[in-house]
């Protein structure tokens, strides 16, 4: 079946450093959607990409939709001890009626102070 | 504005027995989803709903059943729980039938199978 590999798997920053994430795929997807999960939390969603080359921020928070369509990476910008927590990157497919989410493994980001 | 509750939150059973994770959603959503996560696994797919009366399997469907009687309510069920099955669930719901990818979690449901 379609994988996602993400990567880092983990990473630990110092507070006030720019953080890059991303993630690939063998297979091209429709849509890119990147979610992050507070501990003991449900995931959140944080962006949604809909057209290859898609370049869209949120806040302190940009992703981008691959020219291929089978990649998209995160960046934050100048973290805060708050940004950390597991963000997972998510590609869509629209299969028939009911369409088929893919989730990374997701990469565990930790902000020292 | 609640979204979308699951319970319990926590749940300790023994290998064989039973139970139903219970979710809920206020939004009106129709498509419904049950995934649950092992670490190092992502999230994994288990059951879905596009809408009251239809579900249908995801990846890891064995072991779990489940029904959707109203657009509000979800239950997934384990008919013998099996240690393989202990894991964080979440339910997620989205507000179109089909699945943009755009879902909105609960808070998740910790579950051990002795």
């Amino acid at each position: 079946g379609q994988q996602l590999n993400q990567s880092p798997q983990s990473m630990f920053i110092q507070e006030g450093e720019d953080v890059s994430m991303n993630c690939t795929s063998s297979s091209i997807f429709n849509t890119w959607l990147w979610y992050k999960q507070d501990p003991g939390e449900g995931p959140v969603l944080l962006i949604a990409l809909y057209k290859a080359g898609e370049l869209t921020s949120n806040g302190r928070l940009t992703a981008q939709f691959g020219i291929t369509r089978k990649d998209s990476f995160l960046n934050i910008s100048a973290s805060i001890p708050s940004d950390v927590g597991i963000y997972f990157c998510a590609g869509q497919n629209y299969g028939g009626s009911q369409g088929n989410l893919i989730f990374g493994k997701g990469t565990k980001l930790s902000v020292k102070p | 504005n609640a979204g979308v509750t699951q319970t319990p939150k926590f749940q300790v059973l023994k290998t064989g027995q039973s139970m139903t994770l219970q979710c809920a959603q206020d939004m009106n959503h129709e498509y419904m989803s049950w995934y649950r996560q092992d670490p190092g696994m992502g999230l994994r797919l288990i059951h879905y709903s596009v809408g009251a009366g239809i579900t249908d399997q995801g990846e890891v469907p064995n072991g779990y059943n489940v029904s959707r009687s109203t657009t509000e309510d979800f239950p997934l069920r384990l008919l013998s729980a099996a240690p393989s099955q202990t894991s964080v669930y979440f339910c997620a719901s989205s507000t179109r039938q089909i699945n943009t990818g755009e879902l909105f979690f609960g808070e998740g449901s910790r579950l051990t199978v002795l």
